[in-house]
């Protein structure tokens, strides 16, 4: 079946750091891919998206590019703020609209 | 647009007793809603799928007598933790689905 894997954290970065959580999936045809991110407390909200290979979404400064070659779609950001510490996931969607999850990962930022 | 809320965004209960939370979806209509549980530091575990008018679709492990979920309008599906556990404590959260899936603010269980 459908999984996505991402990089275990905490991931502990300075204000101003670039940021890299690497995300990989394994998924039969051509699913769409998502980045949430869940701030302390709250529910999850979509960050960024993409539907097709080559696709790059982009939100808030954060990026992350659909590389099929590779079945990848790390998050990037090249200056993180401490208001950016939060939990990322890591998502594909196959068909139906089912969402599966990767791990999480969490991202702490020091000022 | 397309957001979602879910009541109450936290509760605690005695052992034994029957917890009702609710899924909105304030402005538009979802053709499905889906009931998410999260363990601390953990990822969020698909509990089932609930379509409107009809029962709702448990995944592997979870109790469909436990976790009552009715979805009665386009707009509103609940999820019932009935004879509740100190173990069923946990961030309980939903998103409703028209094109993609957008996710209430979750409800925070304590059963004491």
């Amino acid at each position: 079946g459908d999984s996505v894997t991402q990089m275990e954290g905490p991931v502990t970065l300075s204000e101003e750091a670039f940021l890299t959580i690497n995300c990989t999936y394994t998924a039969t045809g051509y699913p769409s891919l998502f980045w949430y991110v869940q701030y302390p407390g709250e529910g999850l909200q979509l960050l960024l998206k993409a539907t097709k290979a080559d696709d790059k979404g982009s939100n808030k400064g954060f990026e992350a590019t659909y590389r099929k070659e590779t079945t990848s779609f790390h998050l990037e950001k090249g200056s993180v703020q401490v208001s950016d510490s939060a939990v990322y996931f890591c998502a594909l969607s196959n068909a139906g609209n089912m969402l599966t999850f990767g791990g999480g990962t969490r991202l702490m930022v020091k000022p | 647009g397309a957001v979602v809320s879910q009541h109450p965004s936290r509760v605690i209960c005695k052992s034994g007793t029957s917890v009702k939370i609710e899924c909105r979806s304030l402005d538009f209509q979802a053709t499905t809603m889906f009931w998410y549980r999260q363990f601390p530091k953990k990822s969020l575990m698909l509990m089932a799928t609930s379509n409107e008018g009809s029962k709702a679709t448990y995944e592997q492990g979870v109790e469909k007598d436990k976790f009552l979920i009715n979805h009665a309008s386009l707009t509103l599906s609940t999820l019932t933790v009935t004879s509740a556990h100190p173990e069923d404590s946990s961030f309980y959260i939903c998103s409703a689905s028209v094109h993609e899936q957008f996710f209430g603010p979750g409800t925070r269980l304590t059963v004491l």
